[in-house]
């Protein structure tokens, strides 16, 4: 059974600092692997999608990469801004499954 | 084009009471998801929907839960009876296809507690 974690479930940077989201999987037969931001209250939105063939896709400030063999995923999130303040969700789809996702990691950046 | 609507935004209910939320997908989208998010946790899958047509309803409590998607567009998550453990968002995503290069777009969520 596929089990998603991040790491670290909260983070708390100062403004313009880069930083890392990790995001593990066990089982490396996966088709993609998906970002996705919420924002309190709010429904999910995708921010980056990585086909299992990929290495790694990259929307202005932010970079995903996927090491598919060895069943890993980073979120690199360039010069932080408080608006980036939000809970990151990792999730991977299978053959004959809908979305896994991560518990989150809730990143909180201050001014 | 539009999102996904799903009411109500919110609701608090007593145990043992039920509930229903409805989701309304994007237009032309075959494939329907149901997800539970309990605070801190990543969503879970409760059951998905290809067209009116029960794809994985494998996670889906069906004791006390049930859902339908009559005539392939419209949704309808239903709970009865609920418990504490129940308070959760409830999340309705669809996508064109149930292929996994099909994109999902979720809707806001409907924020269920049970006291």
């Amino acid at each position: 059974k596929q089990e998603v974690t991040q790491i670290p479930a909260a983070l708390s940077v100062p403004e313009g600092e880069n930083l890392v989201l990790n995001c593990s999987f066990t089982d490396s037969a996966i088709y993609n692997l998906q970002w996705f931001r919420q924002d309190p209250g709010k429904g999910l939105t995708s921010l980056l999608l990585i086909q299992s063939s990929q290495r790694e896709q990259t929307s202005g400030r932010l970079n995903a990469s996927l090491d598919k063999s060895s069943g890993r995923s980073t979120l690199y999130i360039a010069a932080s801004q408080p608006g980036d303040s939000a809970t990151y969700l990792c999730a991977v789809t299978q053959a004959g499954t809908a979305l896994i996702f991560g518990k989150g990691t809730t990143l909180s950046v201050s001014s | 084009e539009a999102g996904v609507a799903q009411s109500p935004r919110y609701k608090i209910i007593e145990k043992r009471q039920s509930v229903a939320f409805w989701c309304n997908p994007i237009s032309g989208h075959a494939t329907l998801y149901w997800y539970q998010q309990i605070l801190g946790q990543g969503p879970k899958l409760l059951i998905q929907f290809q067209n009116n047509g029960v794809v994985d309803d494998s996670q889906l409590p069906k004791d006390r839960f049930s859902a339908e998607r009559l005539k392939g567009v419209d949704s309808t998550l239903k709970i009865q009876p609920a418990k504490l453990e129940d308070s959760a968002v409830y999340l309705c995503a669809s996508s064109f296809g149930d292929a996994p290069n099909y994109g999902y777009t979720f809707g806001s969520g409907t924020r269920l507690t049970v006291v």
